[in-house]
């Protein structure tokens, strides 16, 4: 199956700096990412779906100003978190897909913030 | 809106038992159903999925099959292995907004094989 990277794995900030999280598709064009948070023990939330090229749509209740995604190629599409927070310690994980189609999931990165 | 409850983990269990996750929905049009399974250190990658009522995804010798008269999408397998370790996460996408390409997910049960 297709391959999505992400980077880093693994990133410690302190509170107030802004972290940036790379997602990238290795053998396809994505023309749709999609950005999701997993907290311990729960469901993965969808934050926002990115499209190559335009907006990012942000489903409710996430702050599009802090969670700032780019999506300038297809190949690759960017999550920064702005003035992060303890509370946006998480396990961030974006994919690749589309309507009907099966969608492929990088292996996710932990952010904590001190 | 769409939910998929999943049961909860951590499963543990022999080789070679036989294993259930069970998985139920709500949806308000007519969902795809999807279990994706997540190996130590590696990203979620589809297991098996089903798009209607009444048919069976199959992988790996696992199963699912989609009911929709109690609105279920159990997983099984007849004999688990130890490579079978993983978190498994059942998830719906519903077609009844064109254009939707969101998945619900459930919260994931972890299973645990042991030799």
């Amino acid at each position: 199956g297709a391959v999505v990277s992400q980077h880093p794995s693994r990133v410690i900030c302190k509170s107030g700096t802004s972290v940036k999280i790379e997602c990238r598709s290795l053998d396809f064009q994505a023309t749709t990412m999609f950005w999701y948070r997993q907290f311990p023990k729960q469901s993965l939330m969808l934050m926002a779906t990115s499209n190559e090229g335009s907006k990012a749509t942000y489903e409710q209740g996430v702050e599009k100003d802090k969670f700032l995604i780019n999506h300038a190629s297809l190949t690759l599409s960017t999550l920064t978190v702005t003035s992060a927070h303890p509370e946006d310690s998480s396990f961030y994980i974006c994919s690749s897909g589309g309507l009907g189609e099966e969608q492929y999931f990088g292996p996710g990165t932990r952010l904590t913030v001190t | 809106g769409d939910s998929v409850t999943q049961m909860e983990g951590p499963v543990t269990l022999s080789e070679e038992a036989f294993l259930t996750i069970n998985c139920t929905y709500t949806a308000t049009g007519y969902p795809s159903l999807f279990w994706y399974v997540q190996y130590p250190g590696e990203g979620l990658q589809l297991l098996l999925k089903a798009t209607k009522a009444d048919d069976k995804g199959s992988n790996k010798g696992f199963e699912a099959t989609y009911r929709k008269e109690t609105t279920s999408f159990h997983l099984e397998k007849g004999s688990v292995q130890v490579s079978d370790s993983a978190v498994y996460f059942c998830a719906l996408s519903d077609f009844a907004n064109f254009g939707n390409e969101k998945l619900t997910f459930g919260t994931g049960t972890r299973l645990t094989i042991i030799p």
